[in-house]
């Protein structure tokens, strides 16, 4: 199984801060890494995916970059509503495993 | 409305069994190929497996963690999939969503864009 590791874990911010998240894969996986954004209590949301193709309705403040083994999801200037938590994915193969998440808070 | 509605979350004790359904609707169901995740309290969300399209044979591929415990299975007739589940343990305990890419594209780019709320299976004596 492919394994995705994502850092920070937590990170806190102030809005308008930049924002980066790393996703790294056990093993090269081209570009089929896929970004969600989740908060409490609702289910994950699309925002990015091919790496780097933002989901129809996503801001363009979201953007992501990488291919291979690691990737990026950056935030250019943190808004209110993107306190959440982000999880990448893998599907390049199945299982089509998670990232552990990276819970993005108020500094 | 695009939407899919998972049902059948219940407390069953250890050892226990349940059926999952998730019902789909607003989008083309029998070209898409269904998948299940759960995610524990806290834990980030976890890949079960997926069921792909009648021209593909129904096909499904499962995690480990589940192989041989866990079946999906689907009836295009009534726009639904199902994820029936025996051997419950403790650890089986989450919130379990079905989810699906139901965008028409002509990539071959796998991903979610469409979840259901989730439905809670407690796994408790």
């Amino acid at each position: 199984d492919i394994q995705m590791t994502q850092s920070p874990s937590s990170l806190s911010a102030s809005i308008g801060d930049r924002v980066a998240i790393t996703c790294r894969a056990s093993q090269a996986i081209d570009n089929y890494l896929v970004w969600y954004q989740q908060k409490p209590g609702r289910a994950p949301k699309l925002l990015i995916y091919a790496a780097s193709t933002l989901h129809n309705g996503v801001p363009s403040r979201f953007s992501g970059s990488g291919s291979e083994t690691e990737f990026t999801l950056s935030i250019s200037s943190l808004q209110p509503e993107d306190f959440a938590t982000y999880y990448c994915q893998q599907t390049y193969s199945s299982p089509l495993t998670f990232g552990g998440g990276t819970r993005v808070d108020v500094k | 409305d695009v939407q899919l509605v998972e049902s059948g979350g219940d407390l069953v004790q250890p050892g226990g069994s349940l059926k999952l359904s998730c019902a789909a609707s607003g989008f083309a169901f029998s070209g898409s190929a269904m998948y299940w995740v759960r995610q524990a309290s806290g834990k980030g969300p976890e890949w079960l497996g997926r069921i792909r399209t009648r021209p593909n044979n129904y096909a499904t591929s499962y995690a480990a963690s589940v192989r041989g415990r866990f079946t999906i299975s689907r009836d295009d007739s009534k726009n639904a999939t199902y994820l029936q589940m025996n051997s419950l343990k403790i650890d089986d305990t989450a919130v379990y969503y079905c989810a699906t890419k139901a965008a028409i594209t002509s990539d071959m780019y796998r991903y979610f864009d469409l979840w259901g709320r989730g439905t809670l299976v407690t796994v408790s004596s």
